[in-house]
């Protein structure tokens, strides 16, 4: 069974549509994450959700808006995308807020936008 | 704050022979530290963390890290580097709260035949 799930793998649009990413966790975890890579590789943390609860909200654009209808899942939605946008998005999820916790990854979804 | 350094974005072994990969890190709080592998086209595995237990911390496929708050190191090591070991690695410190990870900018291991 997979723990992260995160659809779609890929995701292929243009310019100003709207778009969502699902991600769902079946480790009974309580928080929950969404990251950015970028072409370089390089990870940055956009939100993070504990029990349904906004805890993390770094300086992302408003465009990007997180849902979390429970604590097992936590969407991404995005307003009208940007060429910028164009990154492979991460879902991840630990036991709970505590730091020594690990986090697990999904596989990704890879945003191209046209 | 915390952050993470990772010393060499590209790091190249012959098959057989030792991995170092560097990790050195900021905290102003005892750190949690981890290493995370990334194989093309998928999301980051724990490999293994270090949690203020034993500084030498083993970890899957024969990795293992020391922990040396004198040096703020947290280096992945790897005695004899296998083909299937190319991969992105990622070292990582949390702090104590809120369970942010601060990721480093990653480390492209490539195995030479």
């Amino acid at each position: 069974d997979t723990a992260v799930s995160q659809t779609p793998k890929y995701l292929v649009t243009q310019m100003g549509n709207d778009k969502s990413i699902k991600c769902e966790q079946n480790l009974g975890h309580d928080t929950m994450y969404w990251y950015k890579q970028d072409s370089k590789k390089f990870l940055k943390i956009m939100f993070s959700y504990n029990n349904k609860e906004l805890i993390i909200n770094e300086t992302v654009p408003n465009r990007f808006s997180p849902k979390s209808p429970d604590k097992a899942h936590l969407n991404l939605h995005i307003n009208s995308l940007e060429l910028g946008d164009s990154a492979v998005y991460f879902c991840a999820s630990s036991r709970d807020r505590g730091g020594n916790q690990p986090q697990h990854f999904g596989d990704g979804t890879r945003l191209s936008i046209l | 704050a915390q952050s993470v350094t990772q010393l060499g974005s590209h790091v190249s072994v012959s098959e057989g022979a030792l991995v170092l990969l560097r990790c050195n890190y900021s905290s102003s709080v005892p750190p949690y530290l981890f290493w995370y592998v990334q194989y093309p086209n998928q999301g980051l595995q724990l490999l293994l963390k270090y949690t203020s237990a034993a500084t030498l911390v083993k970890g899957i496929n024969g990795f293992e890290a020391e922990f040396k708050k004198s040096e703020t190191s947290f280096h992945l090591t790897k005695p004899s580097a296998h083909m299937s070991d190319a991969a992105e690695y990622f070292c990582a410190v949390s702090s104590g709260t809120g369970n942010q990870f601060y990721f480093g900018t990653g480390t492209s291991l490539t195995v030479i035949p």
